[in-house]
């Protein structure tokens, strides 16, 4: 099975500020035929179902602010946030679909501070 | 526009078995395009996959909840349905179903994509 792990737990970050959550697959979800990296990020916030922000490891789902970017290639991912709004307190989720056995990382709550 | 709902006991005893239904509206169930998938998410933990179905009744379980998991589809409902036996504490989660992008080809993308409120299922006795 492909662990997700994500750093850090928790991160503050003030109002307008960049925060960035980590994202480390245990292997490589990138499909050599097609150049695709097979992981997606979510935003849950407090009460309401996840929400899909980003698949392809860098496209913005349709509706989902240009705040949002992914990056990263094989095992490192990241998730930017260029400036933080009070909507975005939330927890944030990576998730790979390389596997039929799909898997998220822990979580990364951001607060603001 | 699709929307899910689950519904189902929010109570369950240890031992028993945890049956949820999600129904589909605004969508069907039967598109060649979409898996359906059930996740959960206990108290002060994270995401975890339990297992997901196309329209034709093939599924695919997470391996760390072995042969407890079930789940099966009514096309004609449009409706799919999870069911966990031998319950215990710790499958005590907040329940979603969701909508799951790719018909199932190797190459294809299965993120996530629409999800249910979720429901709470407390296993206690």
């Amino acid at each position: 099975d492909i662990v997700m792990t994500q750093s850090p737990d928790s991160l503050a970050v003030s109002l307008g500020e960049r925060a960035t959550i980590n994202c480390k697959s245990s292997q490589s979800v990138l499909l050599d035929s097609n150049n695709k990296n097979y992981l997606a990020w979510y935003r849950q916030k407090s009460g309401q179902p996840p929400e899909l922000l980003i698949y392809w490891a860098s496209i913005r789902e349709s509706g989902v602010p240009d705040r949002f970017s992914g990056g990263g290639s094989g095992t490192n991912f990241t998730l930017t946030i260029s400036s933080l709004q009070a909507e975005d307190g939330a927890i944030y989720y990576c998730q790979q679909y390389y596997s039929n056995s799909f898997s998220f990382g822990g979580g990364t709550k951001v607060e603001i501070k | 526009q699709v929307r899910l709902q689950e519904s189902g006991p929010g109570l369950v005893k240890p031992s028993e078995t945890l049956s949820l239904t999600c129904t589909v509206s605004g969508g069907s169930i039967s598109s060649p395009t979409f898996h359906w998938a059930w996740i959960r998410r206990p108290p002060g933990k994270g995401l975890e996959w339990i297992g997901s179905i196309y329209y034709t009744g093939s599924t695919y379980n997470n391996p760390s909840l072995k042969s407890r998991v079930t789940i099966s589809i009514d096309t004609s409902m449009n409706h799919f349905s999870l069911r966990l036996t031998s319950v215990t504490a710790t499958d005590t989660a907040m329940y979603y179903c969701a909508r799951q992008h790719g018909s199932g080809a190797y190459y294809e993308g299965r993120w996530f994509g629409t999800w249910g409120q979720g429901t709470l299922v407390t296993v206690s006795s």
